[in-house]
């Protein structure tokens, strides 16, 4: 079972920011958070990665509050090419297995 | 750097016959990961390859999925004899041995049993 909650779906306008937040009630201390997004008929990239507070790269923003029960993805000023499928996933460090959950669907219209 | 690239994108076979679907990792990738979604469905792990050691191998649904990966380089699922439920994208993943748990996806395989 995924260890995670998001959205199933959300909507928004080119140029807004978007904002996604999942659910991970029993994180575990080892446990990272990690975003993949995926675009139909592709595989599933990474996006970004955080244990606690803030990471900021290029594409996103990943905000972890202190308890770390949840994590919100920040999408700046989104455009119709960031359309795709949105996982948020808990992991540790060794190597295992990725557990998927529905992810978000993000559509993103003009 | 190349990404994973998985051969073929499309399979379409008869249920009955055996298909094999290739993944070439990223170079210098110990790891290496299978995974597949069925439609309607999530993504689903189904092994582990650490070079070509198989390190975990709890998601391969029965003895008619046999995935080797000899000289720890690229790997193969083979599906024999194909069902229609085995019907599903297959995707291939890999990572480095000390990474933080980042994955490289392919492509994926769509396989179409009949």
């Amino acid at each position: 079972l995924a260890k995670t909650t998001q959205p199933i779906s959300m909507d928004s306008y080119e140029g807004q920011e978007v904002n996604i937040t999942c659910s991970h009630n029993n994180i575990a201390t080892n446990d990272y958070i990690t975003w993949y997004q995926q675009f139909p008929s592709q595989g599933p990239r990474f996006i970004i990665q955080g244990y606690k507070t803030k990471v900021t790269n290029e594409v996103a923003s990943l905000f972890i509050p202190a308890d770390r029960k949840s994590s919100t993805l920040s999408l700046p000023r989104v455009s119709l090419s960031d359309t795709a499928v949105y996982y948020c996933l808990v992991e540790d460090q060794a190597g295992t297995a990725l557990i998927f959950g529905k992810g978000t669907t993000l559509s993103v219209s003009s | 750097e190349a990404g994973v690239t998985q051969f073929p994108s499309h399979s379409v076979i008869e249920k009955g016959q055996t298909v094999t679907l290739r993944c070439d990792p990223i170079s210098g990738h110990d790891n290496l990961y299978w995974y597949r979604r069925v439609m309607g469905k999530e993504i689903k792990f189904l092994l582990h390859f650490v070079k070509e050691s198989k390190q975990d191998e709890s998601g391969m649904p029965n003895n008619r999925f046999l995935a080797e990966r000899t000289g720890g380089t690229y790997s193969t699922l083979k599906v024999q004899p194909a069902e229609l439920e085995d019907s599903g994208v297959y995707f291939c993943a890999s990572s480095q041995g000390i990474s933080q748990g980042v994955q490289y996806f392919g492509p994926g395989t769509r396989l179409t049993v009949l």
